[in-house]
């Protein structure tokens, strides 16, 4: 069936270098996006999402990049800090809304 | 209230016996759905709500698991005979439109001995 899965379990980088967690996802149809951060024992937290119709996004120290062409898609983090470490979850939406996820990529900021 | 409300945090239930979840959605939030989490990993959808009424049931098992979101009542979620392999976070999620972001409450944790 369609999935959305991701290339790297476990990203680990220096603290103030910069992230990219991509993921990649096989449903040409879906039109919707999302980035969720889980932190350990909470729920997954929205950071940022894209429509089809835009190929980046850009929040506060986070780009979302969408690649239509190879069906890819790319979180990135600015000057990663201690706080960002967490799992990384990208999903995207069907025609009935329901969510479907990644398997998660872990991040490990070291000082 | 400003965020998704779940109770109980934590839930411990025997093998067979019945487990309740709630779920109070955002005020003003007209679609709830509810998540599984196994291990840590891939959230399985199990069925969302447009207010009252089912909007997608298809992720739910057709044995043993139900859901209500009833009016001015949190939504609920149950399971009648409990087993091990239900043992997993739940998460409940809402949003204001079908199209709109999900915003996910802090989830229940369910153990099955």
């Amino acid at each position: 069936g369609e999935s959305v899965g991701l290339h790297l379990p476990t990203l680990s980088v220096q603290e103030g270098d910069n992230s990219i967690i991509n993921c990649a996802y096989s449903n040409s149809a879906s039109d919707y996006f999302i980035w969720y951060k889980q932190e350990s024992g909470k729920g997954p937290q929205f950071i940022i999402d894209i429509r089809s119709n835009m190929d980046k996004r850009q929040g506060q120290r986070v780009t979302v990049l969408l690649n239509k062409t190879v069906k890819h898609l790319s979180l990135q983090i600015a000057a990663t800090q201690p706080g960002d470490s967490a799992v990384y979850f990208c999903a995207e939406k069907e025609n009935t809304d329901k969510l479907i996820f990644g398997t998660g990529t872990r991040l490990q900021v070291f000082p | 209230g400003e965020e998704v409300a779940q109770t109980p945090k934590h839930l411990v239930r025997g093998e067979g016996q019945k487990a309740k979840l709630y779920c109070a959605p955002i005020k003003g939030h007209s679609y709830v759905f509810w998540y599984q989490q196994v291990l840590k990993n891939e959230f399985k959808f199990l069925i969302s709500f447009q207010n009252e009424n089912v909007f997608d049931e298809t992720g739910m098992p057709k044995e043993r698991f139900s859901a209500k979101c009833l009016p001015n009542s949190p939504c609920s979620l149950e399971i009648q005979a409990t087993k091990l392999e239900d043992s997993a976070v739940y998460f409940c999620a809402s949003s204001q439109w079908d199209t709109d972001t999900q915003y996910f409450g802090p989830g229940t944790r369910l153990t099955v001995l």
